[in-house]
């Protein structure tokens, strides 16, 4: 099993280049969901779904695109990136609530994302 | 949408004793408060929840206490361990939505 898996690990972008986070669970997961982590600032949401064909826009959802088209899939998307975007990235999944008591989130490894 | 406070935002404690973290959060629709710990160059994980009906939960040395009518919600360690050190964070959700709102989180260092 194995959980929530991102790729890359770590990313070196010009600025304006345009790349894609990629993220996958194997849980069933209803709801998946992207957060930016930045020193200081702890975990920013940008952009979650709460299952296949519906996304809605987070805290910080400027600059970056998402679509769901499979329960397994959410990639996040940098069109034209910027030095501010420089961060970590984390992808996380969980059951929806209130379906279940259980409202864990579950993190992927998280992707390094530079851009010069 | 929610704004959650997280204080305080560095903590050294010696080992053996306790670490108390404490979070408020604006939006009375938010039932369900989880603290995460992220262990250098890891992912947060989930170490304990509480339900908005509920007041108190304890697991070992770890509780989380919630206080609804202040919006408020504590993270208490007791007898703490090198291991214990880690950031932590706090986070909010509303119960019908899938929505976390995080603290700005908290670096616990436990001095041996």
């Amino acid at each position: 099993n194995a959980g929530v898996t991102q790729t890359p690990k770590f990313q070196v972008l010009k600025t304006g280049q345009s790349m894609t986070l990629q993220c996958a669970q194997d849980m069933n997961h209803e709801y998946m969901s992207w957060y930016r982590q930045d020193p200081g600032m702890g975990l920013r949401l940008i952009h979650y779904s709460v299952g296949a064909g519906i996304t809605d826009q987070g805290e910080v959802p400027n600059g970056y695109n998402v679509s769901r088209s499979t329960t397994e899939d959410f990639p996040l998307r940098l069109l034209s990136a910027a030095p501010s975007q420089t961060s970590v990235y984390f992808c996380a999944s969980s059951y929806s609530r209130p379906q279940t008591n259980t409202g864990e989130l579950f993190f992927g490894e998280g992707s390094r994302l530079t851009v010069l | 949408g929610e704004n959650v406070e997280q204080h305080p935002s560095t903590l050294s404690v010696q080992e053996g004793d306790s670490a108390v973290i404490k979070c408020t959060y604006s939006d009375s629709a938010s039932n369900y408060f989880p603290w995460y710990k992220q262990e250098l160059g890891k992912r947060p994980q989930l170490i304990i929840d509480i339900r908005s009906n509920v007041g108190e939960k304890k697991d070992q040395r770890i509780a989380v206490t919630l206080n609804k009518t202040a919006k408020h919600f504590s993270l208490h360690i007791t007898e703490t361990q090198p291991e214990d050190s880690a950031v932590y964070f706090c986070a909010a959700s509303p119960l019908t939505g899938n929505q976390f709102y995080f603290g700005t989180g908290t670096s616990l260092t436990v001095i041996p």
